[in-house]
């Protein structure tokens, strides 16, 4: 498909599991973005990659996660030792070119994660 | 510290009459400003953007105003429709950066 895709779309995993969340951006995009978003709440910035670089980890919560794009394309958004504050939907975004463009983002449909 | 504020959580309008969503953001580096649509089980989908040296942006029956000095934009939406009914966030950035500011969403229903 043209859009951003995310893998799992649900995962239920019980706490102290470690988990891998999956982001296929649009093919050429140069940024990708991952958002924490909690029931009610707005998308909260996790972190920033322009292609394999990743540029920004403020907004990651821990240092239980972890986010890598080795090859500028598919990113993997990894949570160890899961507590049960971890359940949200973790939406990966993606856009043609790098800061300074301003432009939309195009979201993936979200993992929701369920720590048990 | 939200940067974003969307205050009305929810919003019922009648299918045919105007929509109003507002957002008021308190960062003045702030210069653009999009506004965005998700429907249940999906990802927010981009609607319409407004950069910061205009004070209104239109794309069909959806408008953005800008009041930069009051900090404040909204989304009308002419005519509603039923299917118009989901959950609306804004969102800001300041231009050079990539972090996007979002608010925490209005969900609009649109009565038949």
């Amino acid at each position: 498909g043209a859009g951003v895709s995310q893998s799992p779309r649900y995962k239920v995993a019980k706490r102290g599991q470690d988990v891998a969340l999956r982001c296929d951006p649009i093919s050429g995009h140069v940024s990708l973005f991952w958002y924490q978003q909690a029931l009610g709440q707005g998308p909260e910035f996790l972190t920033y990659f322009q292609n394999e670089a990743q540029l920004d980890k403020s907004g990651l919560p821990s240092d239980r996660f972890f986010a890598e794009r080795p090859e500028g394309s598919v990113s993997t958004l990894k949570i160890q030792r899961t507590q049960q504050e971890d359940s949200a939907v973790y939406l990966c975004a993606s856009s043609p070119q790098g800061p300074g463009s301003n432009q939309p983002q195009h979201f993936g449909d979200g993992t929701r994660l369920s720590i048990l | 510290d939200q940067q974003v504020k969307q205050n009305s959580p929810s919003l019922s309008v009648q299918e045919g009459r105007i929509s109003i969503l507002n957002c008021d953001y308190t960062n003045s580096m702030f210069d653009y400003f999009l506004w965005y649509k998700k429907y249940p089980a999906e990802g927010p989908t981009f609607l319409i953007s407004i950069s910061s040296i205009k004070d209104k942006n239109e794309d069909g029956r959806f408008t953005v105003f800008l009041n930069k000095s009051a900090k404040h934009l909204s989304l009308h939406i002419v005519p509603s429709q039923p299917g118009d009914s989901a959950v609306y966030f804004c969102a800001a950035l300041s231009s050079g950066t990539y972090k996007y500011i979002f608010g925490t969403g209005t969900r609009l229903k649109v009565l038949a």
